[in-house]
């Protein structure tokens, strides 16, 4: 069965650091790019950041971008996201995905995992 | 950067057609999926390349993709179809995945 589970969230003031993690099992990790995605309460998708499948090719959001890192260690099935100079803005349920990504778009994000819940408040 | 256009709320009877449109510039030309999210759950992919289905998903929910706007259409409605759905495309343009705002499915 293919899985995908978050963890690292939690409570970071304004201007701190934290990393999220996902470790995937069913699938071979190192073969797909992988998608980091996050939904502020209430809100809508946004899609974060892509990396592909060595880590040699990453992707950010404009509103991310310089901030957050996303990086992955295939030996250990883990995709991570380092976040720093956190805003109250960056609130939001973060979801790791794979990413089925063809050259041009094709594929989609399947499967998601649980989410995990990142709060940025003094 | 590009946008797409869903509507907040769509609303159908149980046994009707649910159809749930996405606008986009050109949307015909690019590769859009769908996404279906029940509350307090993750994200499940329901069409992906305008209208193919991942194993799992049933024969009921099809999508469709021409010049100006893609839908998703669910025959055959049921009460467990009630969710939040999504449609995404990858723009060249910026290099960024973009989601529409979403849409909330209400089974009457």
């Amino acid at each position: 069965e293919v899985q995908l589970v978050e963890s690292g969230g939690g409570l970071v003031q304004p201007g701190g650091s934290l990393r999220v993690s996902c470790v995937v099992s069913g699938f071979r990790f190192s073969s797909y790019w992988m998608s980091w995605v996050r939904q502020a309460p209430g809100k809508g998708l946004e899609w974060v950041a892509n990396i592909n499948q060595d880590g040699s090719e990453t992707k950010y959001v404009d509103s991310v971008r310089g901030r957050f890192t996303i990086s992955r260690d295939n030996a250990k099935n883990s995709l991570y996201l380092q976040m720093n100079s956190l805003r109250a803005e960056d609130t939001a349920f973060y979801y790791c995905a794979r990413c089925l990504c063809g050259d041009a778009g094709e594929g989609g994000f399947d499967p998601w995992g649980q989410g995990t819940l990142v709060t940025v408040s003094s | 950067s590009y946008v797409l256009t869903q509507p907040p709320s769509v609303s159908v009877a149980p046994g009707q057609t649910a159809r749930i449109t996405c606008g986009g510039n050109n949307i015909g030309s690019k590769s859009v999926h769908w996404y279906q999210q029940r509350p307090g759950q993750a994200p499940v992919l329901v069409v992906y390349d305008d209208s193919d289905r991942p194993s799992g998903i049933p024969e009921r929910f099809s999508g469709s993709n021409s010049g100006n706007t893609a839908t998703l259409t669910i025959s055959r409605v049921e009460a467990g179809d009630e969710a939040d759905y999504y449609c995404q495309v990858w723009d060249f343009g910026s290099n960024h995945w973009v989601f529409g705002g979403g849409t909330k499915l209400t089974v009457l």
